[in-house]
């Protein structure tokens, strides 16, 4: 059984572009959220993906935004990046939506914005 | 604002010591609450877990007191060993498993 996995590991990006992010779930996941955990800091929860539609939000502005695909895997796409995006991005899969099972972390994508 | 609070944010132990860390929460629609372990490198990985109709939950050397008049839970781990040290974070949610809100994080480490 495959874990959940994220690309790229790493990635640097100047201030005011734009960053896509990707997350494969667990075989037999159908839900996927998204983290960002910032420097010394717990994460935080940024939106979950249940079947392809959008189950839940935190507290972040518009220019965070995700798709899910058929096959349950993700995409965190951030525009207009600020300094303060910068972060280790996590993914977790699950199945159920919303309550449902266990959440499975995946080991993040480090976001560095200059 | 800080949704759950978590302490101490660093924790040194010796082995075979207890550790401690607290987490006090404000929303009482509250009714799930993980803890989480983290090693550098990986993601956050679920621990234990208590519900808030459960005092108290004991997996291994790993324990959750949960004082739900006070609002207030913590972990102890007991014969604390080298290979603990991580990061724990407390967390807690509404309704499952899931879009979890996370303390700060204490990061752990046990001294040989």
């Amino acid at each position: 059984e495959t874990g959940v996995t994220q690309s790229p590991t790493h990635l640097i990006k100047t201030r005011g572009q734009q960053v896509t992010l990707r997350c494969s779930s667990q075989s037999g996941h159908n839900t996927v959220s998204w983290y960002q955990q910032a420097l010394g800091q717990g994460p935080q929860f940024i939106f979950q993906y249940y079947r392809e539609e959008e189950n839940g939000r935190g507290n972040f502005p518009p220019r965070f935004s995700g798709l899910q695909f058929p096959n349950y895997s993700s995409e965190l796409n951030v525009n207009a990046l600020e300094l303060d995006d910068s972060a280790l991005y996590l993914c977790a899969s699950s199945s159920g939506g919303g309550g449902g099972d266990e959440q499975f972390f995946g080991p993040g994508t480090r976001l560095t914005v200059l | 604002q800080q949704q759950v609070k978590q302490s101490p944010q660093s924790l040194i132990v010796q082995k075979g010591g207890i550790s401690i860390i607290n987490c006090a929460y404000e929303n009482t629609a509250f009714d799930y609450f993980p803890w989480y372990q983290q090693f550098p490198g990986k993601g956050p990985a679920l621990l234990i877990a208590i519900r808030p109709d459960v005092s108290e939950k004991k997996e291994g050397r790993f324990t959750i007191s949960f004082n739900k008049s006070a609002k207030q839970f913590s972990l102890h781990i007991m014969d604390s060993q080298p290979g603990d040290s991580a990061t724990y974070f407390c967390a807690a949610s509404t309704g499952g498993y899931q879009k979890v809100t996370f303390g700060i994080g204490t990061k752990l480490q046990v001294i040989p």
